[in-house]
């Protein structure tokens, strides 16, 4: 099949970290891509990593491990409008590079 | 750049009617664009990938005679939905994507409610 995981809801305090985890199956893999989600508005892309490591973007980070099937959205001195739901997708290789989505997680971010 | 727009962004029908909803490219050639579906607190499920000139690729589950597909253009995909029933009120999100990347640029969604 074609799974990927990530948690259902987070919580976290307005200028904390908060890390954001997924995990999907390594075959066929083309890349992984997280998007944050507000209620009622399209999915806006955040960042694609297709390589081992780190990658920085501003507050946000990503890291993926492909040996692992393993990423994380690392989210820095969070703001009331982090709040929203963060989605990771994996990208299938072959066809049309299609992505598959987790069901998302939804981010509660209180002062 | 980048940007993908859809039309209408909300719409209200009576059951048993269809309902057709565009999806543009505006600053890019997309020869890919795909479909999703999305109920509430769930996540974007793909329906289909349009591919400009050729016959849609639908995800096992979508009925391809309900959920009907046109890339017309490059720039332009429509999703017509036939006979839309109460159960069929959801959000439709359609990407687009340039060239060879594998990135998805998404449309703003379209709110389609089945009376």
């Amino acid at each position: 099949g074609q799974n990927i995981d990530q948690p259902t809801e987070m919580t976290a305090t307005e200028g904390a970290i908060v890390q954001i985890n997924c995990t999907y199956q390594t075959s066929g893999f083309n890349g992984l891509f997280w998007y944050q989600q507000h209620a009622g508005e399209a999915p806006t892309f955040l960042s694609y990593n297709v390589l081992d490591g780190l990658e920085e973007k501003g507050r946000f980070s990503s890291f993926l491990s492909r040996s692992k099937g393993y990423s994380y959205l690392l989210l820095k001195e969070l703001q009331m409008k982090d709040s929203a739901s963060y989605l990771c997708a994996w990208a299938i290789s072959g066809g049309y590079n299609k992505l598959i989505f987790g069901a998302g997680t939804r981010l509660a971010v209180h002062p | 750049g980048a940007v993908v727009s859809q039309h209408p962004s909300r719409v209200i029908c009576k059951s048993g009617t269809s309902v057709k909803i565009e999806c543009r490219s505006l600053d890019f050639q997309a020869t890919t664009m795909f479909w999703y579906r999305q109920f509430p607190k769930q996540s974007l499920m793909l329906m289909a990938t349009s591919n400009e000139g050729s016959k849609a690729t639908y995800e096992q589950g979508v009925e391809k005679d309900k959920f009907l597909i046109n890339h017309a253009s490059l720039t332009l995909s429509t999703l017509t939905v036939t006979s839309a029933h109460p159960e069929d009120s959801s959000f439709y999100i359609c990407s687009a994507r340039p060239g060879n990347t594998y990135e998805q640029y998404f449309g703003p969604g379209t709110r389609l409610t089945v009376t």
